[in-house]
Order: C-alpha cells, then sequence, then structure tokens
C-alpha cells in the first residue's frame, strides 16, 4: 500500500470535453506531481505542487491544470479533450526534501473517443 | 536535459534463471536514480532507489542495483526470476535537489519469465 488513493479508476469522454482527476495522499506528503502515461511508454511529468502552489512542469499544454488542497488531496484537470489524451494518468506524493521515497497511486485510466 | 534509456524492450528468460536489465542516463550532476515495476494495468510500485553512498542498493523482492558513474548506469539486477516477476520495469532519473518528484523515466523493459 502506498497511500496514495485516485479516482476515478476508469472512466471514458468525448472529444472536446472537459476532465477532472483525483488524488488523495499520506499526511504530511505535501509535494505531489503528476504523470501521464501513454500505452506501451514510460510516464511523462505533467507538472508539481508543493504547499498549493504549481513549481513545475513538463511539456504539457495550459489546457493542463491542477490544484491541491490542504487536506493533501489534489486534481488534475484537462480542458478541451483530445483524442491523444487517451492515458493513465499517475498521481505521485512524497513528504519534502531530497532523499524521500516518491509513492505512486494506482492511476486514473481515461480514454478520449 | 535529462534522459533515461533502456535498450531493451523486452527480455525473456527462464524461471530460476539470473536477470539483468539495464538502463544508462544522462544528467548533468549526480542524480537520484530509481527502479519501478509496474503489472498490467497497476500502478509503479518502488523496487529501490539511489540517493547517495554505499553505490550497491539493495531493494525489495531480491532485486539489486548498483550505480556506476564512469559508464551512467543503473542496471537492476537478480539472482534467480520467479514467474511472480514477470512485469514492466521503469528505471528513472531525478534531481537530488529541489526538483521534488520530478522524474524523468525510460521507456520501460517488459520482462516474460518462461516456466
Amino acid at each position: 500500500e502506498t497511500g496514495v488513493t485516485q479516482s476515478p479508476t476508469h472512466l471514458i469522454k468525448t472529444r472536446g470535453q472537459q476532465v477532472t482527476l483525483r488524488c488523495s495522499s499520506q499526511s504530511g506528503h505535501n509535494t505531489v506531481s503528476w504523470y501521464q502515461q501513454a500505452l506501451g511508454q514510460g510516464p511523462q511529468f505533467i507538472f508539481q505542487y508543493y504547499r498549493e502552489e504549481e513549481n513545475g512542469r513538463g511539456n504539457f499544454p495550459p489546457r493542463f491544470s491542477g490544484l491541491q488542497f490542504p487536506n493533501y488531496s489534489s486534481e488534475l484537470n484537462v480542458n478541451a479533450l483530445e483524442l491523444d489524451d487517451s492515458a493513465l494518468y499517475l498521481c505521485a506524493s512524497s513528504f519534502p526534501g531530497a532523499g524521500n521515497t516518491i509513492y505512486f497511486g494506482e492511476g486514473s485510466w481515461l480514454t478520449v473517443v | 536535459a535529462q534522459s533515461v534509456t533502456q535498450p531493451d524492450i523486452h527480455i525473456t528468460v527462464s524461471e530460476g534463471a539470473s536477470l539483468e536489465l539495464r538502463c544508462n542516463y544522462s544528467y548533468g550532476a549526480t542524480p537520484y536514480l530509481f527502479w519501478y515495476v509496474q503489472s498490467p494495468g497497476q500502478g509503479l510500485q518502488l523496487l529501490l532507489k539511489y540517493f547517495s553512498g554505499d553505490t550497491l542498493v539493495q531493494g525489495i523482492k531480491g532485486f539489486e542495483a548498483e550505480f556506476k558513474r564512469s559508464q551512467s548506469s543503473f542496471n537492476l539486477r537478480k539472482p534467480s526470476v520467479h514467474w511472480s516477476d514477470a512485469a514492466e520495469y521503469f528505471c528513472a532519473v531525478g534531481p537530488q535537489g529541489g526538483g521534488g518528484n520530478k522524474l524523468t523515466f525510460g521507456t520501460g523493459t517488459q520482462l516474460k519469465v518462461e516456466l
């Protein structure tokens, strides 16, 4: 058990729609990041939040956005869904500071049709 | 920019045989290195990590990895593979300071175990 819970586990959306994916981390894990894993690929870093502020972003457009809440939960929002957004979305969290273990959730499978 | 290369896309070994999965990284400073395993339809489970100190790192499930700075490698090994080890394995590199959870992953190695 990693203590990182994601919801929903699977969902199907139509191109152009918006989606919100949720993540709940362990108490004290105030660093959370989101990854996109397309089929057959390694996870790609989307962005990271620390103390409710974004402090790092990968090569993803602004229609990918997020929120982090004081209760160690977070959200990934994707607007104007495209077919290529179909992927497994992973949430990862850790205690702050270098050297700490990064825990991943089971992921949310998003299919865009 | 940092990058990770896993040269072997697929590897097949017999149960009980030894295993080595290769990982090479490119990073401008001392890296923070990880191996994760992913079973079908599942999230990532941490096998082991290297942050500093002893370059031979022991992990869970009998896995170990060796950090070789001169070769920019962090290969994963197991002396005797079990059928339950069949999964996809990802090597990742991250920053040692200030980068938090920003990891760069390789494309993965799919391990098949023959009984």
